[in-house]
């Protein structure tokens, strides 16, 4: 099974709106964090914004905030306010346990930004 | 501060030859990690190194190797290349990479690997 699922390869927004870019997961541990990294067409991935699983406020980073819900294993990223700048492929991640030392990514959603 | 700097940025190599990846962390940072992507597989593990020690592998074949020198720079290297090969690699390093959070943990801008 997929420990990281996203379900929409490409999403459009149009600047200074807010979009929502959908991440659920799948775990057995109790301890894990989830991660969203922006990756823009040079390839560095671009760390944005963490939440871990003891965590009981929604993480947020200036325009970027997770909307966690542990009951449902979902852990969304919206954006805020979109500039064009914006515009990358988005990965959602995910770390296990006090041992895990590696990522576990989806597929990642493309997002357009429009003028 | 310097971030992860990888070697070189783009190459090309032909089919059954080999080549060695460089990446030198942040100053200070002991963990190295290398995943591949790739358009169908996506972002996958490769391994992770800490203090000289590979503590974990991804599941890749054996013609994936690496390895970390006591300044904590990596390299990755892929032997009998196949056209299959051909994806971006990219390392990233930590000060301490077990564990949910990550502390640190950086991305390089990867390696560009083309298999012709």
């Amino acid at each position: 099974a997929q420990k990281i699922t996203q379900t929409q390869p490409g999403m459009f927004v149009q600047e200074k709106e807010a979009v929502t870019l959908d991440c659920t997961y799948d775990t057995s541990d109790q301890s894990y964090g989830l991660f969203w990294y922006k990756q823009p067409s040079s390839g560095e991935m671009i760390f944005l914004i963490y939440q871990g699983s003891y965590d009981e406020q929604n993480a947020t980073e200036g325009r970027y905030s997770l909307n966690f819900q542990k009951a449902r294993k979902s852990a969304n990223l919206v954006i805020s306010a979109s500039q064009l700048g914006d515009s990358a492929m988005y990965f959602c991640a995910m770390r296990e346990g006090f041992t895990g030392n590696q990522f576990y990514f989806g597929t990642g959603t493309s997002l357009t930004v429009i003028p | 501060k310097a971030g992860v700097t990888q070697t070189p940025r783009y190459l090309i190599k032909t089919r059954g030859q080999q080549v060695t990846l460089s990446c030198s962390p942040i100053s200070g940072h002991r963990s190295v990690s290398w995943y591949q992507q790739t358009p169908g597989q996506g972002l996958q593990f490769l391994f992770e190194y800490f203090s000289e020690t590979q503590r974990n592998k991804g599941n890749f074949p054996g013609r994936f190797s690496g390895r970390q020198f006591s300044n904590s720079r990596s390299e990755m290297n892929v032997s009998t290349l196949e056209l299959g090969d051909s994806a971006l690699y990219l390392c990233a390093s930590s000060l301490e990479s077990q564990g949910p959070k990550a502390y640190g943990y950086t991305f390089g801008s990867g390696t560009r690997l083309t298999v012709v």
